[in-house]
């Protein structure tokens, strides 16, 4: 079955203590992309990436790392959380085609850092 | 930059009344548009979308969405809503210059009365 898995799907933690959100997917697209969404202000991008070891900062990216070693993979890292990097987290991806760029997301990772 | 403006953010109705949401985007050239649709926790799934030809596109449940580019206006209707509807629903625009970035609007939260 195509799908984009993240893990986990809820992470509780503290100010400052490294995390690492996980994103994988079986579909071998070129494209993948990282989003916060925030009541109210919909999905923001925080990174994304053409390609292998090509990444890009979205439009909210401090605060965040990413990686692309390998074409399925593209973790979220949080190197020192903050309280205002709680949030709803998805991944998504997609084969870029031309210009029709259907993504398809995880299913969320619900991040709260206290 | 794009951008993407939706005007209702929260939709109370009863069931078999009929929807609409609005959204406009701004961006001065091409544009390919979306409706995508969150049921309660759930991942983000693609209700519709626009490319190019006929600005009137039907989606899976019923929904369709027109595209009225004078407007700068890709507004989501359904005739007649049910329960499971109940959603969040966002905009979300690609510009033709943008390379695969999606903008999402805020999202709208549709809550439909049994």
């Amino acid at each position: 079955e195509a799908q984009v898995t993240q893990n986990p799907r809820y992470l509780i933690t503290v100010t400052g203590k490294k995390l690492t959100v996980t994103c994988s997917q079986n579909m071998n697209h070129e494209y993948m992309s990282w989003y916060r969404q925030d009541p109210g202000l919909g999905l923001r991008q925080i990174y994304y990436s053409m390609n292998v070891e090509v990444t890009d900062k979205g439009d909210v990216p401090e605060g965040y790392k990413v990686s692309r070693k390998e074409k399925r993979n593209f973790p979220l890292i949080l190197e020192s959380p903050s309280p205002n990097q709680t949030s709803l987290y998805f991944c998504a991806s997609s084969t870029p085609g031309g210009f029709k760029n259907i993504q398809y997301f995880g299913a969320g990772t619900r991040l709260s850092v206290l | 930059a794009q951008s993407v403006s939706q005007h209702n953010h929260h939709v109370i109705l009863s069931e078999a009344a009929s929807l609409e949401l609005g959204c406009n985007y701004s961006y001065g050239g091409t544009v390919n548009l979306f409706w995508y649709v969150q049921y309660p926790g759930q991942h983000l799934q693609l209700l519709l979308k626009y490319f190019s030809g006929d600005p009137l596109v039907k989606g899976i449940k019923g929904f369709e969405a027109e595209f009225i580019k004078s407007k700068f206006s890709f507004n989501l209707r359904k005739p007649s809503v049910q329960w499971s509807d109940t959603a969040e629903y966002f905009c979300a625009v690609e510009g033709k210059a943008a390379g695969n970035k999606l903008t999402f609007g805020g999202g709208t939260r549709v809550l439909v009365k049994p």
